[in-house]
């Protein structure tokens, strides 16, 4: 049984790019959701999918904007990218009856220059 | 609002020794809590959950946490470390409920385990 797969594992942009990431679900789960770990701290959440639609959002700008698939894959855009946008890009999946226990994917490091 | 504090960024021990790592929360609901170690360039495993019922939950690796609403705290412990224990360990707070939970981490302490 796979768990939550993520690509690509690492990426380097130039500041005002636009970047995309993906994440593939752990089997059986419908709720992806997308977080930010910049170097020496805890991730930050920036937003949850479930059936196609962005259910929650944290404190992010409008340049981060995701999508769901209907085989319950996702995407996270970053548009603009930013110096501050390196980070490690995690991605949780979970069943929504039962949304506490989440799991994570490996990350993607993404280095902005 | 909920939020985690995580006392002590780096924590060092000897092999052997009592591991405890400590976690005080914030939360206007009750909360689910939660302890992840995230080991260099992977992503994180969850160790151990507290949803509702006993306080003292056991998880993988020899690890336990005992919620303590008194305190608003959920420390993590582990009788005697192991070198493979090195890692980073984060606490995290979840709104009671499910209904996608939003985890709200702390910071992270850093342990470090010594011959």
């Amino acid at each position: 049984d796979a768990g939550v797969t993520q690509s690509p594992t690492h990426l380097i942009k130039t500041r005002g790019q636009q970047v995309t990431l993906r994440c593939s679900p752990k089997s059986g789960h419908d709720t992806v959701s997308w977080y930010q770990q910049a170097l020496g701290q805890g991730p930050q959440f920036i937003f949850q999918y479930y059936e196609e639609e962005e259910r929650q959002r944290g404190n992010f700008p409008d340049r981060f904007s995701g999508h769901q698939f209907p085989n319950y894959s996702s995407e996270l855009n970053v548009n603009a990218l930013l110096l501050g946008d390196s980070a490690l890009y995690l991605c949780a999946s979970t069943r929504q009856v039962d949304s506490y226990e989440q799991y994570f994917g490996p990350g993607t490091r993404l280095t902005v220059t | 609002a909920q939020s985690v504090t995580q006392l002590g960024s780096h924590v060092s021990v000897s092999e052997g020794a009592l591991v405890l790592l400590r976690c005080n929360y914030s939360s206007s609901v009750p909360p689910y809590l939660f302890w992840y170690v995230q080991y260099p360039n992977q992503g994180l495993q969850l160790l151990l959950k507290y949803t509702t019922g006993a306080t003292l939950v056991k998880g993988i690796n020899g690890f336990e946490a005992e919620f303590k609403k008194s305190e608003t705290s959920f420390h993590l412990t582990k009788p005697s470390a192991h070198m493979s224990d090195a890692a980073e360990y984060f606490c995290a707070v979840g709104p009671f409920g499910g209904g996608g939970n939003k985890l709200t981490f702390g910071t992270g302490t850093q342990l470090k385990v010594e011959l």
